[in-house]
């Protein structure tokens, strides 16, 4: 099983809502990534988490938080974003972190609007 | 000069075609590469990964990695409407997978 899960598929929120964004993944892996695409583009990368530890932030705004509860687990919390945060939010997952030949697998993603 | 580079396309072919899609990358310190392909709306899936120069296999598709040209292709044979989609290759180093922009493909019937 490479299945990794995210919800809300879809998410629509104004700019002083908070809200969160959730995935999940039963393989085992150690490592945990959140990006973000725009339209037309590859994905982004903004965290990754290794062994729920965060080893990499992107220079990315305060107003996109990530948690790491478990090794199963990886949240990303949200609050006044800006309209131009609208994207597809994609969580991914490999076995270790750095990558050593590991290959990340990613879940379906939620698309996020924000008003 | 971007680290990877990929023809965004769009490429457009009959079913049954034989599909190339190609990227070019500038650092050679780069070790492994993959293939995803993304349907629209949908997170990148995994097709192909490889880390060594030549030809890598698997049903329709075939990679190929140039290390000395360091130009890296995918080949999809017998096209199908569902091949319709666009393909990211990915290259990793160390702590980082690094995309190309993704070529959008649309295999017409």
């Amino acid at each position: 099983d490479t299945e990794v899960t995210q919800t809300p598929k879809h998410l629509v929120m104004g700019m002083t809502n908070k809200k969160s964004l959730k995935c999940e993944q039963h393989m085992g892996h150690r490592a945990m990534y959140w990006y973000k695409q725009k339209a037309k583009k590859p994905p982004e990368l903004m965290f990754v988490y290794s062994y729920e530890k965060l080893s990499i932030n992107e220079s990315v705004p305060s107003r996109f938080s990530p948690e790491c509860p478990n090794s199963s687990l990886l949240n990303l919390h949200l609050h006044a974003l800006q309209p131009e945060d609208s994207a597809l939010y994609l969580c991914a997952s490999s076995q270790d972190f750095p990558l050593g030949g590991e290959t990340q697998y990613f879940g379906p993603g939620t698309r996020l609007l924000v008003l | 000069q971007k680290e990877v580079e990929q023809d965004p396309g769009p490429l457009s072919v009959p079913e049954g075609a034989i599909v190339s899609l190609n990227c070019t990358y500038s650092n050679s310190a780069f070790q492994y590469f993959m293939w995803y392909r993304q349907y629209s709306r949908k997170g990148p899936e995994l097709l192909m990964y490889t880390y060594s120069s030549g030809n890598k296999e698997d049903g329709r598709f075939t990679a190929q990695v140039d290390k000395s040209s360091k130009y890296i292709s995918l080949f999809i044979r017998d096209s199908q409407p569902s091949d319709s989609a666009t393909y990211l290759c990915a290259m990793m180093i160390s702590d980082k997978l690094i995309f190309g922009t993704g070529t959008r493909l649309q295999v017409f019937p």
